[in-house]
Parts: structure tokens; sequence; C-alpha cells
């Protein structure tokens, strides 16, 4: 099946800085790529829709001065986590497919400090 | 909007035996998509089976199977000889073409040697 990478797989950080994760899809194109939060024992809770060449939209709650993302190509989106707060620690998954499924990438531990 | 109810937080199954995960959803679509995902404690989310809701057979995986019933809104997984390797949170997911996926809050199963 088809691949999806994320990087990195973990990340620690000082609170007040910015993070970035990047969501690749290895062997496909997307022109929409979406972001999932996890936080522990809970579900993916959607945060944001990535589509190329346009602006994200974000669900009801994101914050999207916090939480920038760009889809720059059909195969990579960012989430950028702008000065990251202790609250912002999560799991961060992204997708990307096609019309009748999507592929997950491995996720994005995020520890701040 | 579209709704995915798993009513079960946690179960165990005795390794060898058979166990059945419960999901209901709400939808006024009439194309969509319905997934089951496990998430072991790596947290990749791996797809265990797919069924589309224009077929009427269920969809079936090896030792995975599902009971679709269309009518009732009902898509429950049935997870024959159960193994170790089976323990895992389960999440059932609705996705309509080419959107989203909506995900259920999760399944805690554990395979009791």
């Amino acid at each position: 099946g088809a691949v999806v990478s994320q990087h990195p797989s973990r990340v620690i950080c000082k609170s007040g800085t910015s993070v970035k994760i990047e969501c690749r899809s290895l062997d496909f194109q997307a022109t929409t790529m979406f972001w999932y939060r996890q936080f522990p024992k809970q579900s993916l809770m959607l945060m944001a829709t990535s589509n190329e060449g346009s602006k994200a939209t974000y669900e009801q709650g994101v914050e999207k001065d916090k939480f920038l993302i760009n889809h720059a190509s059909l195969t990579l989106s960012t989430l950028t986590v702008t000065s990251a707060h202790p609250e912002d620690s999560s799991f961060y998954i992204c997708s990307a497919g096609g019309p009748e499924t999507q592929y997950f990438g491995p996720g994005t531990r995020l520890l701040v400090l | 909007a579209q709704t995915v109810t798993q009513s079960q937080p946690e179960m165990s199954v005795q390794e060898a035996e058979t166990v059945t995960l419960s999901c209901t959803y709400d939808t006024s679509e009439s194309n969509y998509y319905l997934f089951w995902y496990k998430q072991p404690p790596s947290r990749q989310m791996i797809l265990v089976i797919r069924q589309e809701a224009y077929k009427q057979q269920n969809a079936t995986e090896n030792r995975f199977s599902v009971n679709f019933q269309k009518a009732a809104k009902s898509f429950s997984l049935k997870i024959s000889d159960s193994q170790l390797g089976d323990t895992a949170m389960y999440f059932c997911a609705f996705m309509v073409t080419g959107n989203q996926f909506y995900f259920g809050t999760g399944t805690s199963l554990t395979v009791i040697p």
C-alpha cells in the first residue's frame, strides 16, 4: 500500500519555541492531507485539512495562528506549532490518500518542557 | 453531521477465543466507507479491515471479519482465534468519499494468555 512518512518521530522542545513537523506521501501525490491530534488514551481529533496551493481549513477551536500549516507541494505538508507550551504536548498524526481511503503517517510525539 | 460510537471502552478475550467489538455510526450520506484500525503501543495506525457501504457482502481479512448492517448503521468487528499480538486499541472510523475520517472513541482490547 501507499506510504506516508512523518518527521521527526519525536521532539522535545522548550516552552516558547516553534516546532515543525513534516508529512510526506512517498509514492503518490496528495492534494489534500489531514492533521490529527491524539491525547493519551483518547481518539484522534481532526485539527485541520491541508490543501495544496491554498489555505488550510481548521476545525472549530483550533487556533490557525498557533498551528501553521503549509502544503507547498503535492507530496509535502508541514505543521508548525508556534510558541509551543506544555499543553501542546501531544501525539500528532497526518494522513493522505484518495477518495476511497487514507494512509496514516507513523505520528510525531511532541513534548514541550 | 457524522458520528461514530464505540460503546465498549475496554474488552478482554482469552487467547484463541473469538471477540466482537461493536461500532455504530450516524450519517445522512449514501456513499461512504467504514474502517477498523488497530493502534498498538507504537501508536502507528494499522488498517485492519475496510468496507464499502454500497457492498452488501461483509468484508473479511483472514481472522478479521465485519458484520455490516447498513439499515441499523452498525459495523462490528469479529476477531477469531485471538492472538497476543491483537492486544491494542481498536478504532472504528467512517469516511465520506474524499473527506476526512471520523473516529470512534476506541476500544482497548487485551488478549489474555
